[in-house]
């Protein structure tokens, strides 16, 4: 069965530097999604992506961050300079259209990127 | 409380005891999705419910949905150990009409649940 994959799996970094967290999408998925979760917090919403531009994007979403899909199989979210308060499991998640049409239906999620900033 | 907000926030068992856990939450949806999170790992989609749909079946897994009320239950049947994980439920909304919105989740805290064999 098709999966989204991530990698790395864990990665630790010096808070101020610079992290690309990357994602393989199930192959025939058109939507993108990163979330996190912060340990012991609820998973939230960072950003959503479609047609190579963001659909949406939470308030968490700052001009820290951005999304790449550099070629056809790859989603990227790069942290530019990391903060201890970045340290959380980042997941991301891929869709297909929904029968409303334009909204995602199920997410499937991968297993996620644990980021640890020292 | 804030979207997607589950109740209880653990809940211990034994096996072959139902395991039931609540979901309220504040906004109209699209549909309502439940998740289980294994320690520190990623998640898996368990169910979904469509805001139209009022019961749904999976397996060991019932599901309702109660729009009036904003709540939804998850109810797992003949627990095994193996159940022993994180349940979270996640409503999926977009930005409504004109928007290009496709669809994000919002989750609750989650409900911890304990299988004992």
């Amino acid at each position: 069965e098709p999966e989204v994959t991530q990698t790395p799996s864990h990665q630790v970094t010096q808070m101020g530097q610079e992290v690309i967290l990357r994602c393989v999408p199930i192959s025939n998925h058109l939507y993108f999604y990163w979330y996190r979760q912060i340990l012991g917090q609820k998973v939230e919403f960072l950003v959503s992506f479609y047609n190579n531009e963001i659909s949406e994007k939470s308030e968490i979403f700052d001009d820290q961050f951005s999304v790449e899909r550099p070629d056809g199989s790859n989603f990227t979210l790069k942290i530019r300079s990391t903060k201890l308060e970045d340290s959380a499991m980042y997941f991301c998640a891929s869709g297909v259209p929904g029968l409303a049409g334009t909204l995602t239906d199920t997410q499937y999620f991968g297993p996620g990127t644990r980021l640890t900033v020292l | 409380s804030q979207q997607g907000e589950e109740d209880p926030q653990a809940l211990s068992i034994q096996e072959g005891e139902n395991a039931t856990m609540n979901c309220s939450y504040k906004t109209s949806i699209n549909n309502l999705q439940w998740y289980r999170q294994n320690s520190g790992r990623g998640l898996v989609h368990l169910i979904l419910i469509r805001s139209n749909e009022r019961e749904k079946h999976s397996g060991r897994l019932r599901v309702t949905l109660d729009t009036s009320k904003k709540s939804s239950s998850l109810l797992i049947t003949a627990s095994r150990a193996a159940d022993t994980a994180s349940y979270f439920c996640a409503t999926l909304t977009g930005k409504g009409a004109g928007g290009t919105s496709y669809g994000k989740l919002t989750f609750g805290q989650g409900t911890i649940l304990t299988v004992h064999p």
